[in-house]
């Protein structure tokens, strides 16, 4: 079973802080991606990447990056959190071309900035 | 824009009833196509895909959907829903030779007992 795991749960940050929310998957996907997740919104993309070092902007990347050193982990981060940014966050990966094959989602990271 | 649109925000059914949920894009070219379950407090599960070839796909949970590239749809369908498939339910697209996924806004379902 492909396993994608989102080291932080629930986080409460302060508005200005540097967050980082980290995913590793066990499957060696080549394709890994952060969603964010808000009511009536769905499932917005904000960055992916389909290799180490690697990564292109989704539909949201403003005050986001990301980094990606190793393959089996994708880190997102926050420069300076912001209160519009409390939300459910997602990792995911794939294998090989996106467009064959199934993405695999982490139980996602809540975060609240106050 | 190039979207993914779920029409239903929320549809309440009562156990044993229809169900049909919507989903349309707007993307040209060849498609890949999925319905994403998820139920409270859990991850994103897969529910059933459309690659290519017969375009009604069955999928978990006695869960199928149709796709009409005429129509550019892909709607899911249960002929008898249950109170545990209360849960939220997300299409998405893969689009051939890009390396994304795009949700629509995704459908609340509430199944009464």
């Amino acid at each position: 079973d492909v396993k994608v795991t989102q080291s932080s749960r629930y986080l409460v940050k302060r508005t200005g802080e540097k967050v980082f929310l980290e995913c590793v998957q066990d499957m060696d996907h080549e394709n890994m991606f952060w969603y964010r997740q808000d009511p009536g919104l769905g499932l917005r993309l904000i960055y992916f990447s389909y290799d180490v070092k690697m990564k292109e902007k989704g539909d949201i990347p403003e005050g986001y990056s990301v980094s990606r050193e190793k393959k089996e982990r994708f880190s997102l981060i926050l420069e300076s959190a912001s209160t519009n940014q409390t939300s459910m966050y997602l990792c995911a990966s794939s294998s090989g071309t996106i467009s064959g094959n199934t993405i695999y989602f982490g139980e996602g990271s809540w975060l609240t900035v106050v | 824009a190039q979207s993914v649109s779920q029409h239903n925000h929320h549809v309440i059914l009562s156990e044993a009833a229809s169900l049909e949920l919507g989903c349309n894009y707007s993307y040209g070219g060849t498609v890949n196509l999925f319905w994403y379950v998820q139920y409270p407090g859990q991850h994103l599960q897969l529910l059933l895909k459309y690659f290519s070839g017969d375009p009604l796909v069955k999928g978990i949970k006695g869960f199928e959907a149709e796709f009409i590239k005429s129509k550019f749809s892909f709607n899911l369908r249960k002929p008898s829903v249950q109170w545990s498939d209360t849960a939220e339910y997300f299409c998405a697209v893969t689009i051939l030779g890009n390396n994304d996924m795009r949700f629509g806004a995704g459908t609340r379902l509430t199944v009464k007992p």
